[in-house]
């Protein structure tokens, strides 16, 4: 059974950082791409990051550029959002999500961040 | 940037036939996917590659595609079918990753 668990989340001030993690199961984890996408709290779905198999090669939606980093360690079937200078419009359920053929064919429960003095 | 635009609400009654739309200029040349979110869940794959229905869902979800919309039709929807929505695909260039804005389904 194809299990993704996110952690992490939590209170954070404004300009703050915070490292979210994903841990999977049940899948050749290596052999998926794998994103990240967040719900603002009342709002829809965006897009957030993604990273190929090897991690050579990572998007970022534009709002993010240059203040989050994904990362993977395949040998710990594990993802990571670091998250920097956050600000208030960051506070969302961030879910983990498999992406191979299919975009987003399984995704975690998502974990909150809030961004707050 | 680029943008999927879908109806904020769509009701229906029992036994109906409820259809979603999403339109977006790159969709005759990009797939559309198809996410439903009960409240309080995270959300479920409904629909991928335009009109695919994955294992384990049931055959009244289906989906389809003709120029720049594409469709998800449910037909006969139950009440358990009430949740959001969301239409997903990418630009031309495949640069943009972008959901619809969501459409809340009620049946009653």
């Amino acid at each position: 059974e194809v299990q993704l668990v996110e952690s992490g989340g939590g209170l954070v001030q404004p300009g703050g950082s915070l490292r979210l993690s994903c841990a999977a199961s049940g899948f050749t984890f290596s052999r998926y791409s794998m994103s990240w996408v967040r719900q603002a709290p009342g709002n829809g779905l965006e897009w957030v990051a993604n990273i190929i198999q090897d991690g050579s090669d990572k998007y970022y939606v534009d709002s993010v550029k240059g203040r989050f980093t994904i990362s993977r360690d395949n040998a710990k079937n594990s993802l990571y959002l670091q998250m920097y200078s956050l600000r208030a419009e960051d506070t969302a359920v961030y879910y983990c999500a498999r992406t191979k053929d299919i975009p987003f064919d399984y995704w975690g429960r998502g974990t909150l961040v809030t961004v707050s003095s | 940037s680029y943008e999927l635009t879908q109806p904020p609400s769509v009701s229906v009654s029992p036994g109906q036939t409820a259809r979603i739309t999403c339109s977006g200029d790159a969709l005759p040349k990009k797939y559309a996917y198809w996410y439903q979110q009960k409240s309080g869940q995270a959300p479920v794959l409904v629909i991928y590659e335009d009109t695919k229905r994955p294992s384990g869902i049931p055959e009244r979800f289906s989906g389809s595609s003709s120029g720049t919309m594409a469709t998800l039709t449910i037909s006969g929807a139950q009440v358990e079918d009430e949740a959001d929505y969301y239409c997903y695909s990418t630009d031309s260039s495949s640069s943009h990753r972008v959901f619809g804005g969501g459409t809340k389904l009620t049946v009653v």
